[in-house]
């Protein structure tokens, strides 16, 4: 069993959709969860790091983790075109460059 | 800001060629970290160096892969000989501090081995 699992899609919406991305993990010592977006060609970009568990705002992005599920969710408001991307979950146990476990990726395409 | 600068950005080598990629870190974040991904899957950590040292290499191929971070600041990735399996985007990311959940990455090198 992988450490993380991420459903890879691909994921289609219309423009103004909410888009929800979920990545569940199997060790219970994680705590501090990321999310990256990466374009075609480029390299991850970091959108938002949540540590422990609760809900993180920023703009259109709320993260979500629930710690006692396992689950971790990503939630994409008013979503637009120049959201398509490969968005990939990111956990790690601590703070100081530890081992980060990557999800597959889930690929998203926003449809104007 | 200057991010994580990466050069080349592809490369097309024969297999049992070396091949190197250079990363520079952004300014003042002493963690520079080399990834491997494949097509479809998730960035895996090859090395992690805090500074000058290598403080994990645990998943770094050692017979054919080898790196250096001579002065702290940027770093060279090298595989020699190169295989057919090797063909990956590498990407150097950086961090600062203790913000090692804030890792920022490079736009990668492509390798394609033939």
């Amino acid at each position: 069993q992988k450490e993380v699992e991420q459903d890879p899609g691909p994921l289609s919406v219309p423009e103004g959709a909410i888009v929800s991305l979920n990545c569940t993990y199997s060790n219970s010592a994680f705590q501090y969860f990321m999310w990256y977006r990466q374009y075609s060609r480029k390299g991850p970009e970091l959108l938002m790091y949540t540590y422990s568990s609760g809900n993180k705002e920023d703009g259109r992005f709320t993260a979500q983790v629930d710690k006692s599920s396992k689950y971790i969710s990503l939630f994409i408001r008013d979503s637009q075109p120049s959201d398509s991307a490969t968005y990939l979950c990111a956990m790690s146990v601590a703070n100081t460059g530890n081992q980060f476990y990557f999800g597959t990726g889930t690929s998203l395409t926003v449809i104007p | 800001e200057a991010g994580v600068v990466q050069s080349p950005r592809y490369k097309i080598i024969e297999k049992k060629q070396p091949v190197a990629f250079w990363c520079n870190p952004i300014s003042g974040h002493n963690t520079l970290y080399w990834y491997r991904q494949n097509l479809g899957q998730g960035p895996e950590l090859l090395i992690r160096y805090e500074n000058e040292e290598a403080v994990d290499d645990s998943q770094l191929p050692k017979d054919r892969f080898s790196a250096e971070r001579l002065k702290g600041v940027d770093s060279t990735l090298k595989i020699q000989p190169a295989e057919l399996g090797d063909s990956a985007v590498y990407l150097c990311a950086s961090s600062f501090g203790d913000r090692g959940y804030e890792q920022y990455f490079g736009p990668g090198t492509r390798l394609t081995v033939t």
